[in-house]
């Protein structure tokens, strides 16, 4: 099956620095999604990005599916971005389920 | 406001006592399905369902049982409980299939003793 690989596997900022999250995946995907999951586990959606780039406040992404990768960006960053953020695909051809990366560990501190 | 609702959030049981989780969404998907997550392991699919009354195994379907009779509910069932049944579940739907964005309900997090 597909792999999804994310790097770095745990982040610590302090706050008001900006951070790039990595995620690299081995096949062609139609969809892709990016989560956060807060400190109370709730995952949380940031983008649907398949391909391209969005914006959303503080928080952009972008995704090159032709080389299999997609960046989540995170500028001026604080306290209550800390937590686990987890890059998903589905792989072309597939419509069951979303395979999970690992996930990055993200520490923010005051 | 569009949601993913799941009962209970929290559970403490015993083994062998059967138990249910629900799941329910507002935004007339097509697409449900089931995730649990423990630490080292990720999010793994548990079941999934495309429509009503078609229900499929993901990855680690042993020991839990679904249902999708109605379009918004897809329970979790799990029929006789043991330990390692003890994780945090996650339900999500999408509008068809896994064309579009997939939401997750905000967790329950069962433990088995």
């Amino acid at each position: 099956g597909i792999q999804v690989e994310q790097s770095p596997p745990d982040l610590i900022l302090q706050e008001g620095a900006n951070s790039t999250l990595r995620c690299n995946f081995s096949d062609s995907v139609n969809n892709l999604q990016w989560f956060h999951q807060n400190p109370w586990g709730q995952l949380i959606n940031l983008f649907y990005i398949p391909s391209g780039t969005k914006q959303n406040g503080r928080l952009s992404a972008t995704t090159v599916a032709t080389e299999r990768y997609s960046l989540l960006y995170i500028s001026s960053s604080q306290t209550t971005d800390s937590g686990v953020y987890f890059c998903a695909v589905l792989n072309t051809g597939a419509n069951s389920k979303l395979t999970f990366g690992k996930g990055i560990t993200l520490s923010v501190r005051p | 406001e569009a949601q993913v609702t799941q009962n209970p959030r929290y559970l403490i049981t015993v083994t062998g006592k059967k138990l249910t989780v629900t799941c329910s969404q507002n935004m007339n998907h097509e697409y449900m399905s089931w995730y649990r997550q423990d630490p080292g392991l990720g999010l793994r699919q548990i079941y999934y369902s495309m429509n009503v009354e078609v229900t499929d195994k993901g990855d680690v379907p042993e020991g839990y049982k679904v249902s999708r009779k109605e379009k918004r509910n897809f329970p979790l069932i799990l029929e006789s409980p043991s330990p390692n049944q003890t994780s945090l579940y996650f339900c999500a739907s999408s509008l068809i299939k896994l064309t579009g964005e997939l939401f997750f309900g905000e967790g329950s997090r069962l433990t088995v003793l």
